[in-house]
């Protein structure tokens, strides 16, 4: 069965610079969620989206922006990027009638 | 404020023993989901249990909720050394909104040795 789908898997970024992660969801899911997990931490959500308009939002920094686009995908846009930014990015898809989310196997992004 | 918490933080058995795990949460919740997390690596969904359930099997996994004590048990029957991961509940809180956040409590890591 196809899964959540999410690029890079690793990123190598200097501070001050931009990152874009994309998620692609699975088939027929109307829903994305994007998560972050620094080391030795539980998931935080950041952010979700339902039929491409923000449905939720968490502990995002304003640094950091996201949308879903018209084939569900979304992309993750993070700029002026710190240290502490250094964590996995998770992407997360679901339906909005039954909220069980499935995980993309994540991003991490390291800034050094 | 967090909202799952699991119990314990650790757990080390032998293979072919039982795990169990805790969670309690805080606020009313659609459904509540454990995942399994391998060290640096993504999360498995693992089961879902609705509010309106008590209990869930899937394979090796039994699942509780109590809602009127705000908590839910993961059992793994005769553990294999495979089973070594981080275990994390997760809640859907109880509202309308669509994209509903869940939010994770702090994990079990568990350790099944061989």
């Amino acid at each position: 069965a196809a899964g959540v789908i999410q690029s890079p898997r690793h990123l190598i970024k200097e501070k001050r610079e931009t990152a874009t992660l994309k998620c692609y969801p699975i088939p027929r899911h109307d829903t994305v969620y994007w998560y972050q997990q620094g080391p030795g931490q539980d998931p935080q959500f950041l952010i979700s989206f339902y039929e491409k308009m923000q449905s939720d939002k968490g502990s995002i920094p304003d640094r950091f922006s996201a949308q879903q686009f018209s084939d569900y995908h979304s992309e993750l846009n993070m700029s002026s990027l710190e240290l502490g930014d250094s964590a996995l990015y998770f992407c997360a898809s679901s339906t909005v009638l039954y909220n069980e989310q499935f995980f993309g196997p994540g991003t991490r992004l390291t800034v050094l | 404020s967090q909202q799952g918490e699991e119990d314990p933080q650790a757990l080390s058995i032998q293979e072919g023993e039982n795990a169990t795990m805790n969670c309690s949460y805080k606020t009313s919740i659609n459904n509540l989901q454990w995942y399994r997390q391998n060290s640096g690596r993504g999360l498995v969904h693992l089961i879902l249990i609705r509010s309106n359930e008590r209990e869930k099997h899937s394979g090796r996994l039994r699942v509780t909720l109590d809602t009127s004590k705000k908590s839910s048990s993961l059992l793994i029957t005769a553990s294999r050394a495979a089973d070594t991961a981080s275990y994390f509940c997760a809640t859907d809180p109880l509202n309308n909104n669509a994209g509903n956040m869940l939010t994770f409590g702090g994990g079990t890591r568990l350790m099944v040795k061989p």
